[in-house]
C-alpha cells in the first residue's frame, strides 16, 4: 500500500524552539508539498519541492524553510517556533510523469503542532 | 493564477438526503478536477475525479459534474449516511500550473440521523 508517512501525529513545542516536521514517500514520486490546514481557511501552501535539493515559495512561506535532500523525503522547519504556527500540517506527494497527470495528490495524514 | 471558489463552508443534511457542494474555477485552462474527503483526525483522501473531456462521472452514491463553459463543478451524494460526515475539498489543475493544484477552501458536511 502507497503512502505518504509524516513522523509525528501529534508535537508541543516551546515558542523560540527550532521544529522539524518530516515527510517520506515511498511512491517515488518527483513533487512533494507542505500545506496548513486552519479551520475557516482550508489548505494553504507553504513549500512545494519538484525534485531533490528543490524548493519554491507557496503561499504563506514566512517563518518556514524546507529541505530535500533526497528524494522520498521532504522536511519542513520552522526555524524560530510562534504560537501562531500552532496548526495542522499535512504533506502531500505526485507524480511529475505526464500520464500520472490525472492522479492527483496523496496526502500524508498530518501532523497537529501545538506551539506553546 | 488559478482561484477555486467552494460554497457552501458548511452543510447539514438528513440521512438520506442527498448533498450538493460547488466549485468555480478561474482558469479555462484547467483540465483536472479532483475531490478529497478528509475525515477526522487524517489528511484528505482522494474520492472522485473528472478531467475536462467529461462532463459528468459516477461512482456509486458519488457523482461530479463539470460544465466548462461555465466553469462550475459540483460533487453530488446520493443516500448521504453517517460516514459521508467529513470535510469536502475541490481542487483544480491546469496545464499552466504544472504540477500544482489549487484547493478550494473546504465543505464540512454534517449528517444529521
Amino acid at each position: 500500500d502507497v503512502k505518504v508517512t509524516q513522523s509525528s501525529r501529534y508535537l508541543v513545542k516551546r515558542t523560540g524552539e527550532k521544529v522539524f516536521l518530516e515527510c517520506v514517500q515511498d511512491m517515488d514520486h518527483e513533487n512533494m508539498f507542505w500545506y496548513r490546514q486552519d479551520p475557516g481557511l482550508g489548505l494553504r501552501l507553504i513549500y512545494f519541492s519538484y525534485d531533490v535539493k528543490m524548493k519554491e515559495k507557496g503561499d504563506i512561506p514566512e517563518g518556514y524553510s524546507v529541505s530535500r535532500e533526497k528524494k522520498e523525503r521532504f522536511s519542513l522547519i520552522l526555524e524560530s517556533a510562534s504560537t501562531n504556527q500552532t496548526s495542522m500540517y499535512l504533506c502531500a506527494s505526485s507524480s511529475r510523469a505526464r500520464e500520472e497527470f490525472y492522479y492527483g495528490y496523496t496526502f500524508g495524514s498530518g501532523t497537529r503542532l501545538t506551539v506553546v | 493564477g488559478e482561484n477555486v471558489e467552494q460554497h457552501p463552508s458548511t452543510l447539514s443534511v438528513q440521512e438520506g438526503d442527498s448533498a450538493v457542494i460547488k466549485c468555480t474555477y478561474s482558469d479555462s485552462a484547467s483540465n483536472y478536477f479532483p475531490w478529497y474527503k478528509q475525515e477526522l483526525g487524517k489528511g484528505p483522501q482522494l474520492i472522485i475525479d473528472i478531467r475536462s473531456n467529461v462532463g459528468e462521472k459516477k461512482d456509486q452514491r458519488i457523482a461530479v459534474t463539470l460544465n466548462k463553459t461555465a466553469k462550475h463543478f459540483s460533487l453530488h451524494i446520493t443516500e448521504t449516511q453517517p460516514e459521508d460526515s467529513a470535510v469536502y475539498f475541490c481542487a483544480a489543475r491546469s496545464n499552466s500550473s504544472a504540477s500544482k493544484i489549487i484547493f478550494g477552501s473546504g465543505t464540512r458536511l454534517s449528517i444529521r440521523p
